[in-house]
């Protein structure tokens, strides 16, 4: 299977601190995304970072991604109880169609 | 809102029946895909439709099947309902901007099979 692990399957952290998720992959990418999902809900698109980069920023979120260890990690600064939610990373093979090989994801809690 | 819409939002059957599920996607997007989500196997790709034309297939059973439709919306029919099939079903559409493709996702059809 070309689905991503994440790491860890759990995180729970006090409002205002930091919180750092890892995500590996196997093959190949053009792209790898990040989600959030509340509780069962839809999937919210947060950043794409393309193979090409190092690192991304966006608000309080940053991504890096190192393809030649086939990993990425998103650091979520200054966190918010409503940042309690699951993430997800996902990824856009280098060839082949477009479709997302998401990751297993972290499940997120922070405490206020 | 993605602005991306899924009906219905639940749905609950039996084993054995058959059901359809609708996405509609966002304005002028003319790729959808359908992924499925479920305690156990995770978020899977399932299928991707391309202005009517099926265009990419994942972990899709045969018992599933999709169709777009010429006004773009889609429809995956899921038959011979097995309690394992209950889980949340997810549309996306996509645009492709500046050589990615990024895509937007319903809400969701939740589907118990009891």
């Amino acid at each position: 299977s070309q689905q991503g692990e994440e790491d860890p399957q759990a995180l729970s952290i006090q409002e205002g601190e930091n919180a750092t998720m890892n995500c590996s992959y196997k093959t190949s990418i053009n792209n790898l995304q990040w989600y959030r999902q509340n509780s069962g809900r839809g999937l919210v698109h947060l950043i794409l970072i393309r193979s090409n980069e190092r690192e991304k920023h966006s608000g309080r979120l940053r991504v890096t991604l190192d393809t030649s260890k086939k990993s990425s990690s998103l650091l979520i600064t200054a966190s918010r109880a409503a940042d309690t939610a699951s993430y997800f990373c996902a990824t856009v093979l280098q060839t082949g169609a477009n479709n997302l090989f998401f990751g297993t994801g972290t499940r997120l809690t922070v405490i206020p | 809102d993605s602005g991306v819409t899924q009906t219905p939002k639940h749905l609950i059957t039996a084993t054995g029946q058959r059901v359809t599920l609708r996405c509609s996607p966002r304005s002028g997007d003319l790729s959808v895909y359908w992924y499925q989500q479920s305690l156990d196997q995770g978020l899977q790709f399932l299928i991707q439709y391309y202005n009517g034309e099926e265009r990419a297939k994942g972990n899709i059973l045969e018992r599933f099947s999709a169709q777009q439709f010429p006004d773009l919306h889609s429809e995956l029919n899921l038959s011979s309902l097995e309690l394992g099939d209950s889980a949340l079903y997810f549309c996306a559409s996509s645009v492709f901007l500046a050589g990615v493709n990024e895509q937007f996702f319903g809400p969701g059809t939740r589907l118990t099979v009891l």
